[in-house]
């Protein structure tokens, strides 16, 4: 256990629905990451957050996509009008900026199942 | 739990042997590079990093090397146990940036 908290673990939803997936970073943690992963691939980057910030979003993220961090602790990202192709496991990963350091704690994941 | 790297590169070795995972990063202004560790249900879990201004780094049971001629980073893993069986990401970014970008992972396999 890292540290990191994600819920829901699985989602199972319909083409058309908004789903809402929630983070817990490490609480001191002033950075906050969010990637998608579909299998036998790689983490690829889709958005981050310095405190309550979103300062970088990825080409990957449609405008269907949205993420919050609202008070610079727990964030979401919901999806709207999901789609088959968003099925994935969504991951969230955490830091504290310090100088030379880097180290991001992931969470267990959310996997997302779209019918 | 869901499998993760169905379609990857697969190595597999005899439990006590080492395991050497070969890795290519792409941007040549990289000048940090970190391996993760991802089992089955799992989010990637941090091994080793390294930074531009060294060739290797060792930490317990595992050695991390850098070419940065050739762009090519590699983690070894001494005496494999049955435990480190996982799938192994290299990843690369920049001091004081954000941006970690993973690279294709090897599914490690250890044989009891």
């Amino acid at each position: 256990d890292t540290g990191v908290s994600q819920d829901p673990r699985h989602k199972i939803t319909k083409r058309g629905q908004n789903v809402t997936f929630r983070c817990d970073p490490i609480s001191e943690h002033n950075r906050l990451y969010w990637y998608r992963q579909t299998l036998g691939q790689g983490p690829e980057f889709l958005t981050y957050f310095q405190n309550e910030a979103q300062l970088e979003k990825s080409r990957l993220l449609s405008d269907r996509f949205s993420a919050e961090r609202p008070k610079g602790s727990f964030s979401t990202l919901e999806i709207q009008r999901t789609e088959q192709g968003d099925s994935a496991m969504y991951l969230c990963a955490s830091s504290l900026s310090i100088a030379g350091a880097n180290e991001q704690f992931f969470g267990p994941g959310t996997r997302l199942t779209v019918l | 739990g869901e499998s993760v790297g169905l379609h990857l590169p697969t190595l597999s070795v005899q439990e006590g042997d080492n395991s050497i995972i070969n890795c290519a990063y792409s941007n040549s202004a990289s000048d940090y590079f970190i391996w993760y560790k991802q089992e089955s249900g799992k989010g990637p879990q941090f091994i080793i990093d390294i930074r531009s201004n060294m060739d290797k780094r060792q930490g317990q049971r595992v050695t991390v090397l850098l070419n940065k001629t050739v762009k090519h980073l590699s983690l070894q893993i001494a005496a494999t146990q049955p435990g480190d069986s996982a799938v192994y990401f290299c990843a690369e970014g920049i001091t004081g940036g954000f941006k970690t970008i993973f690279g294709a992972g090897t599914r490690l396999f250890v044989k009891a």
